[in-house]
């Protein structure tokens, strides 16, 4: 059975720094790997999607790996801003099911 | 494009009652997905269409839920009858393919059972 384990579970920087959330998960069979935002009371903002055969997308400030064979993807933010605060999702797609497996997320605080 | 769009944003009901929640899912999108989201379980799938039929509603907790999608751009999550551990924000997602194409979900609906 998938799991999907963010680490840590909170994290809270001052502004302008770079930081690094974790996403590991326990079967490495994916087709894809998907990072979201979601900030309070509301839906999720789909950030980056790396597809299986990919090692990294990057977007604006946001770059996302992975590396499969270890089951890990990495979301580093660069010169983190007081509105990059939320709650930062992984999800895998699997292989042989159709289902996004969620992480528990990383609430991100980032501070004046 | 507006988005996926859901309704309603906020419901309060009263245990026992039957709950409607809708889902307008983005033009043109074949796959539409049912979330439900809680501190203690994280985000759960509960069931997804393609072109409207019904593929997956392993995740749906009981027989007091049930979802339909009567056409490519309208669908209902309804719990019949309500108790108050539904209680949960239920989001709906939708794609345009399913297994290498980004998930795009709406605002989501807090839902309270009293």
């Amino acid at each position: 059975k998938q799991e999907v384990t963010q680490i840590p579970a909170a994290l809270s920087v001052p502004e302008g720094e770079n930081l690094v959330l974790n996403c590991s998960f326990t079967d490495s069979a994916i087709y894809n790997l998907q990072w979201f935002r979601q900030d309070p009371g509301k839906g999720l903002t789909s950030l980056l999607l790396i597809q299986s055969s990919q090692r990294e997308q990057t977007s604006g400030r946001l770059n996302a790996s992975l590396d499969k064979s270890s089951g890990r993807s990495t979301l580093y933010i660069a010169a983190s801003q007081p509105g990059d605060s939320a709650t930062y999702l992984c999800a895998v797609k699997v292989g042989g099911t159709d289902k996004l497996i969620f992480g528990t997320g990383t609430r991100l605080q980032v501070f004046p | 494009d507006a988005g996926v769009i859901q309704s309603p944003r906020h419901e309060v009901t009263e245990m026992g009652q039957e709950v409607t929640l809708r889902c307008k899912p983005i033009s043109g999108h074949d796959y539409l997905f049912w979330y439900r989201q809680t501190m203690m379980r994280g985000l759960e799938l509960l069931i997804y269409f393609n072109n409207n039929v019904p593929i997956d509603d392993s995740g749906m907790p009981e027989d007091r839920f049930s979802a339909k999608m009567p056409n490519a751009s309208f669908s209902t999550l309804k719990i019949q009858p309500s108790e108050p551990r539904d209680s949960a924000v239920y989001f709906c997602a939708s794609s345009h393919g399913l297994v290498y194409n980004e998930q795009f979900f709406g605002p989501g609906t807090r839902l309270t059972v009293l």
